[in-house]
């Protein structure tokens, strides 16, 4: 079955700062989405990649499928304590619509 | 317009006891996904329903689960003679067309003791 790993599990960053949370897939990705979950609270819809080497942005979060399909960063820049939460990546098998997802990155931002 | 909505948000059962779980979808969702996250694992998809169809059920276990979307009320996900393996979030999201763009709810966290 296909697994997808994120990285880093966690992670605390000052508010102003960039970072980026990696997903990796054991197989070739036929859709990879990212969702964010606020604490408490159920996920909510972020991106949507398909094409190798494709890059979609949202305001300030950016995320890329690399070529072989197989790896996905998201990128956030100058970070906001409203984009604290959780990130899953998640991953079909070309249903569009029978998702699985990673364990997820625990995003803090601090004043 | 309410988002999709779960309940109970806690429940708590013996070994052996019956678990029901209800999801009411978003207004005008047809399309009814359920999930499952045990613990230290991420999310899995379960099942997919529509109203008085169940579409793909190709990641429930097949005893002990079942799962309905009648044409009247909310989605509702049974584990029959829970044991403690079944200790777990379930999350149901709906949608308004096959999709991966699905609403989520906050989840039922299950306690089997």
């Amino acid at each position: 079955s296909q697994e997808l790993e994120q990285s880093p599990q966690s992670l605390i960053v000052q508010e102003g700062k960039n970072l980026t949370i990696n997903c990796t897939s054991s197989k070739t990705l036929y859709g990879l989405y990212w969702y964010k979950q606020k604490y408490g609270e159920g996920l909510i819809f972020l991106m949507m990649l398909q094409k190798g080497g494709e890059e979609k942005s949202h305001e300030k979060i950016t995320a890329k499928l690399d070529e072989k399909k197989q790896q996905s960063s998201l990128h956030i820049t100058a970070s906001q304590p409203s984009h604290a939460g959780i990130y899953l990546c998640g991953a079909d098998k070309g249903s569009g619509y029978a998702l699985n997802f990673g364990k997820g990155t625990s995003l803090l931002v601090t004043p | 317009n309410a988002g999709v909505m779960q309940n109970p948000r806690h429940l708590v059962r013996r070994r052996g006891q019956e678990a029901r779980l209800r999801c009411s979808p978003m207004k005008g969702h047809s399309h009814v996904y359920w999930y499952r996250q045990l613990p230290e694992e991420g999310l899995k998809f379960m099942v997919y329903l529509q109203k008085e169809n169940i579409i793909d059920e190709s990641g429930m276990p097949k005893e002990r689960f079942s799962a309905e979307f009648p044409k009247e009320g909310p989605s509702i996900l049974r584990i029959q003679q829970v044991v403690r393996g079944d200790s777990a979030a379930y999350y149901c999201a709906s949608s308004p067309i096959s999709t991966y763009e699905q609403y989520f709810g906050p989840g039922t966290r299950l306690t089997v003791t």
